[in-house]
């Protein structure tokens, strides 16, 4: 079975930190993604990759940054959390190819900022 | 852009009773279009996919057929059980690698 797996369930933080948020995929995925998830308003793509060391924006990369050393590896980086970034975070990853490929999903990071 | 307006929940029902939960989309082009459920403390799971018009895509009693004309792919279900209480996402992939979203529609289904 694929799996994805993200470092921490639950995470908390103080205002101004700087935070990293790991995921790893172990079916050699090309293709990797960051969302937030916030109630009433769905998924929301923060950044994706779809290779090593690229990376490109999604709709909401504002505060947010990411880094892909590894294929199976994805971070996501918060330089100075603040608390709209309070939100669950979650990763997926996919290959290429025909349209109709699933993404596959992480169990998410809850992350608070305080 | 891409777009999926998705039923506003919640949505609460008893054991054994029939589900829509509605979707329509907007998209340039042909998209392929998924429904994922999200259990309580988990990530999202692929339920059922179609991707082109007039499939059918169907798994664990959940089924959705993607209809062009009406830019439609509702999700139905004839009879729940409390084991499906869970969040439902709506989701297309059109041109690009990502997937556009649903606002998602939270499903109690009560014994």
């Amino acid at each position: 079975d694929v799996k994805v797996t993200q470092s921490s369930r639950y995470l908390v933080k103080r205002t101004g930190e700087k935070v990293f948020l790991e995921c790893v995929q172990d079916m050699d995925h090309e293709n990797m993604f960051w969302y937030r998830q916030d109630p009433g308003l769905g998924l929301r793509l923060i950044y994706f990759s779809y290779d090593v060391k690229m990376k490109e924006k999604g709709d909401i990369p504002e505060g947010y940054s990411v880094s892909r050393e590894k294929k199976e590896r994805f971070s996501l980086i918060l330089e100075s959390a603040s608390t709209n970034q309070t939100s669950m975070y979650l990763c997926a990853s996919s290959n290429p190819g025909l349209a109709g490929r699933e993404q596959y999903f992480g169990p998410g990071t809850r992350l608070t900022v305080t | 852009g891409d777009s999926v307006t998705q039923m506003e929940g919640p949505v609460t029902l008893s054991e054994e009773a029939f589900l829509t939960i509605n979707c329509t989309y907007t998209a340039t082009g042909y998209p392929s279009l998924f429904w994922y459920v999200q259990y309580p403390g988990e990530g999202l799971q692929l339920l059922l996919k179609a991707t082109k018009a007039d499939d059918k895509g169907s798994n664990k009693g959940f089924e959705a057929t993607y209809r062009k004309e009406t830019t439609s792919f509702h999700l139905e279900k004839g009879s729940v059980q409390v084991s499906d209480s869970a969040v439902y996402f709506c989701a297309l992939r059109g041109s690009a690698r990502q997937l556009t979203f649903g606002s998602g529609t939270q499903l109690t289904v009560l014994p």
